[in-house]
């Protein structure tokens, strides 16, 4: 079955840059998406086609990958970008797979 | 505007059936695959299976397979997740979402709350 490795946790003081990585076999073949999921709340998607910002989500939230990473970077964070952050592709032998999540805190 | 919206949070005893329900709006119900997804208490998101409303063909992860089942009533435009028999560790947040084509879920359902206690 297809993974995705992601770090546990990110740190990052407020107006710097978060980087999260999504770790996969080949990612960089494969379409990679992007969850948000603050505390008690559903996940939102941020990020789409490795790279796509749904409307509504700012621009500060941006996408790539290549190789066997992908990675989501948020710049100059702000507290509210405080969450759970989840990737997730389509395989054709494991379906639909999530990353297993990035906790991050603004310091 | 696309919504779901979930049926409310349930307290179950092992062994008892249960069914859960997921109504879509603002978007063509039978148009749509509807994701279910878990998330067991302070973990992380799992994929348990879709269903395309249209024509109920469904496909399940092999973690989910058997366990649990999928329906949909596309005149009603929800969709359900039911158990026969309830699991202590059937414990968990359970999601509904819209699947796009480009297989990634766009819009999310707020979530039921699942506890199964003896």
């Amino acid at each position: 079955s297809y993974v995705l490795t992601q770090p546990p946790s990110v740190s990052v003081a407020p107006g710097k840059t978060a980087s999260i990585t999504c770790g996969g076999n080949y990612i960089g073949s494969k379409s990679v998406h992007w969850y948000q999921q603050k505390p008690g709340q559903a996940p939102v998607l941020v990020i789409y086609y490795d790279s796509d910002r749904p409307s509504g989500i700012p621009e500060r939230f941006s996408g790539s990958n290549s190789g066997n990473t992908a990675t989501l970077t948020i710049s100059r964070v702000e507290a509210g970008d405080e969450a759970d952050y989840y990737c997730q592709v389509w395989d054709s032998s494991s379906d639909h797979v999530f990353g297993t999540g990035t906790k991050v805190t603004v310091l | 505007e696309v919504q779901l919206v979930q049926s409310g949070a349930e307290v179950k005893k092992p062994g008892e059936s249960l069914k859960i329900s997921c109504k879509g709006s603002g978007y063509s119900f039978t148009n749509y695959w509807i994701g279910w997804v878990r998330q067991m208490p302070g973990k992380g998101l799992e994929w348990m299976g879709i269903i395309y409303p249209g024509d109920s063909d469904t496909k399940y992860s092999p973690s989910f397979q058997g366990q649990v089942t999928f329906s949909a009533d596309k005149s009603i435009s929800t969709a359900y997740l039911q158990w026969s028999s309830l699991k202590a560790s059937d414990t968990a947040m359970y999601y509904c979402a819209r699947r796009v084509a480009a297989n990634y879920f766009d819009y999310w359902g707020q979530g039921t709350l699942v506890t199964v206690s003896s």
